[in-house]
């Protein structure tokens, strides 16, 4: 059972705009950054966001990460059929000695 | 280039052990962490482990503390990763990629490893 909770699935159609969430808690989410990942089958996973909000060059600027005391989210603008993906959370949690926490994962369905 | 080449596919019986490497071209070994995740059937990422090359220093997560044992040979520039006392879930695929510190920020991975866990 992951900390960091995702919604096990979310869909949409081209052209439309869908979110993601993240809740964790002041351990993860409430002190540290939330990074966002995007994967696809049979490939290794892409980093989409850091660090709350930032993109890596070459992430389009549909791709959008926000950040709220222990929640985040990722929001994707004019929807397309590529970015039907898996898409997962991370941060950093510091109980303990620490550990990097990953959210469940959302499959993202593009109807 | 940055490159991260893992070993290939290994099989298992459950109770043994298994290692997997990650050895790592194009830039200065000791200047980025390596974490270790791996991906089961079916399931999620699940974050297992990192190692900062420079001097060693390894942080496990909560499930495979005892388990796992992270290192690295800095005249290859490799990591390794050994898990022991294998069960059948632990058949997944392994990820190495490079970190910067102990975030989830990762730029480069290896191609992945797939250990299977069968009698």
């Amino acid at each position: 059972q992951s900390v960091l909770t995702q919604p096990p699935s979310a869909s949409g159609t081209p052209g439309q705009r869908v979110t993601i969430s993240c809740s964790g808690t002041i351990s993860n989410l409430g002190n540290n950054f939330v990074y966002w990942y995007q994967h696809l089958p049979g490939t290794t996973p892409k980093l989409l966001i850091y660090k709350n909000n930032q993109r890596p060059s070459g992430v389009p600027d549909r791709f959008s990460g926000s950040k709220s005391g222990t929640s985040a989210s990722l929001a994707i603008s004019g929807l397309r059929a590529e970015d039907e993906a898996d898409y997962y959370c991370a941060s950093w949690d510091d109980t303990l000695k620490g550990s990097v926490l990953f959210g469940g994962g959302t499959k993202l369905t593009v109807l | 280039q940055v490159q991260l080449v893992q070993s290939g596919p290994e099989v298992r019986k459950p109770g043994a052990s298994v290692r997997v490497s990650c050895k790592t071209f194009g830039y200065m070994f000791t200047n980025y962490y390596i974490h270790w995740l791996r991906q089961a059937p079916g399931h999620g990422l699940e974050w297992m482990a990192l190692i900062n090359p420079s001097d060693g220093g390894t942080t496990y997560g909560r499930n495979f503390q005892g388990r796992v044992t992270l290192s690295r040979e800095t005249s290859t520039n490799t990591v390794y990763l050994d898990l022991n006392n294998l069960k059948s879930d632990d058949t997944a695929v392994y990820f190495c990629a490079r970190g910067i510190f102990t975030v989830p920020n990762y730029d480069f991975w290896g191609q992945g490893a797939l250990v299977t866990v069968s009698s």
